[in-house]
């Protein structure tokens, strides 16, 4: 059972916005960075957004994150096909002394 | 280019204590700038950090595993090896090493390599 908790799956159509959630604690979400990866199938992860609403260069802006309280979110507009892989939030847990995840969330454009 | 690439025996039997090692290439392990970590998937499941180390030898385990994991780094070779004792089926999972974008732990993982698939049985 992972520390954060991330929907199993979600799914809009090419062009659309989806919404990506992760819940989590006030010792990990509520006073740490949230990270975000994407995995697109047999691929090596990816890093999507740092510093909860940070990203990479090369990361195109239709990707953003947002953090409120114990909880964040990844938001992705005009979905493409290319966009369809296992997205995963992740943080530092202040209780666990540990880096924490979610169970990642697939996403299915349809 | 930075390139981080795992090797490891693929199939290992319950109770061994299989070893992964990922060699960096396009960095130096011991420039002191980055934390270097092992994560891995189990099948479809979650990530799971592992742990990460520095060029010091500084180490970080995740409780869960702190018991049966030691991560170690050889500067000379520019590798850092995981090895998990005691395997069992549950340990099966993709192996990833990766980089953490700067000196602290809590910097995300900014390079990764292309995983090793380990499976217990």
């Amino acid at each position: 059972q992972s520390v954060l908790t991330q929907p199993p799956s979600v799914s809009a159509a090419p062009g659309q916005q989806v919404i990506i959630s992760c819940s989590g604690s006030s010792s990990n979400i509520g006073n740490n960075y949230v990270l975000w990866y994407q995995r697109l199938p047999g691929t090596a992860p990816k890093l999507l957004i740092y510093d909860n609403d940070e990203r990479p260069s090369g990361i195109p802006d239709r990707f953003s994150g947002s953090k409120s309280g114990t909880s964040a979110n990844l938001a992705i507009t005009g979905l493409q096909t290319g966009d369809e892989a296992d997205y995963h939030c992740g943080t530092w847990d202040n209780r666990l002394s540990s880096l924490v995840f979610g169970g990642g969330t697939k996403l299915t454009v349809l | 280019q930075l390139q981080l690439q795992e090797s490891g025996p693929g199939l290992v039997k319950p109770s061994e204590t299989p070893s992964l090692t990922c060699t960096v290439s396009g960095d130096s392990v011991s420039s002191g700038r980055n934390y270097w970590g092992w994560l891995r998937q189990p099948p479809g499941k979650g990530l799971e950090w592992i742990g990460s180390i520095y060029y010091s030898g500084t180490t970080y385990y995740t409780p869960s595993l702190k018991s049966r994991v030691t991560i170690f780094v050889d500067t000379s070779k520019n590798h850092f090896t995981l090895r998990l004792n005691s395997v069992t089926a549950a340990d099966t999972a993709i192996y990833f090493c990766a980089r953490h974008s700067g000196s602290w732990i809590y910097d995300a993982f900014d390079v990764w390599g292309q995983g090793t698939m380990v499976t217990v049985s």
